[in-house]
């Protein structure tokens, strides 16, 4: 079985800090881990995926994360925030099923707010 | 290259009603999966289809069914509609074995 654990439901940044948004897995398979967000009334946009290469996973608008294995993490950051990133972040994991398939499990979402 | 398209966008429909939502993937991706997002529950995985066959199904009520077309767009289908499927129901397709794209969505809201 494959889980996620995304601490903090709510995020609050002044414009210009760091953005860190936090992701825990547990998988008892190689995991495949992406994180996706989501703006008001939107689908999920992919951000960055994990999938055993680079441990440090560059992704777009700035977004990177680190995969940890040891600590089982893969926590989603970025260096400088900006109003637009103001939206609802969320982690994922997948794996080989038997049989093949695509299939995520996601975290409870973290909604990042930024101030000026 | 064009994304996962959902139709409708919104819908609204009477308890005891059946609806049915589409989605055509990505040219070329085989794999459509439907996920259930409603604030309480979260993203729910329903059922994921590869070649016209479900591959992968989640853990909800026989009242939700899905197929798919040798074109590779999909259907899913809810009968007996409860307030409680009142959700935002979103498709993506994938390539197999790599990353998930996701539709807009649909908006059910279940009256």
């Amino acid at each position: 079985a494959q889980s996620v654990t995304q601490l903090g439901s709510h995020v609050s940044v002044s414009e210009g800090a760091l953005v860190l948004l936090r992701c825990n897995y547990s998988s008892s398979v190689p995991p495949y881990l992406f994180w996706y967000v989501q703006y008001p009334n939107q689908g999920l946009q992919l951000l960055l995926k994990y999938t055993s290469a680079a441990t440090l996973v560059k992704g777009i608008n700035g977004f990177e994360a680190e995969f940890k294995k040891s600590e089982t993490s893969f926590h989603l950051t970025k260096p400088s925030a900006h109003m637009s990133d103001a939206a609802e972040y969320f982690c994922a994991v997948s794996g080989k099923l038997t049989g093949g398939g695509n299939k995520l499990t996601f975290g409870t979402g973290t909604q990042l707010k930024v101030e000026l | 290259k064009a994304g996962v398209t959902q139709t409708p966008r919104y819908l609204i429909k009477t308890r005891g009603q059946q609806v049915t939502l589409s989605c055509s993937p990505i040219s070329g991706h085989r794999s459509v999966s439907w996920y259930q997002q409603t604030p309480g529950q979260g993203l729910q995985f329903l059922f994921e289809y590869f070649s016209e066959t479900q591959r992968n199904k989640g853990n909800f009520p026989g009242r939700f069914s899905g197929r798919q077309f040798s074109n590779s767009r999909s259907e899913m289908n809810v009968s007996t509609l409860e307030l409680g499927d009142s959700a935002l129901y979103l498709c993506a397709s994938s390539s197999d074995k790599t990353e998930a794209f996701f539709g807009q969505g649909t908006r059910l809201t279940v009256v």
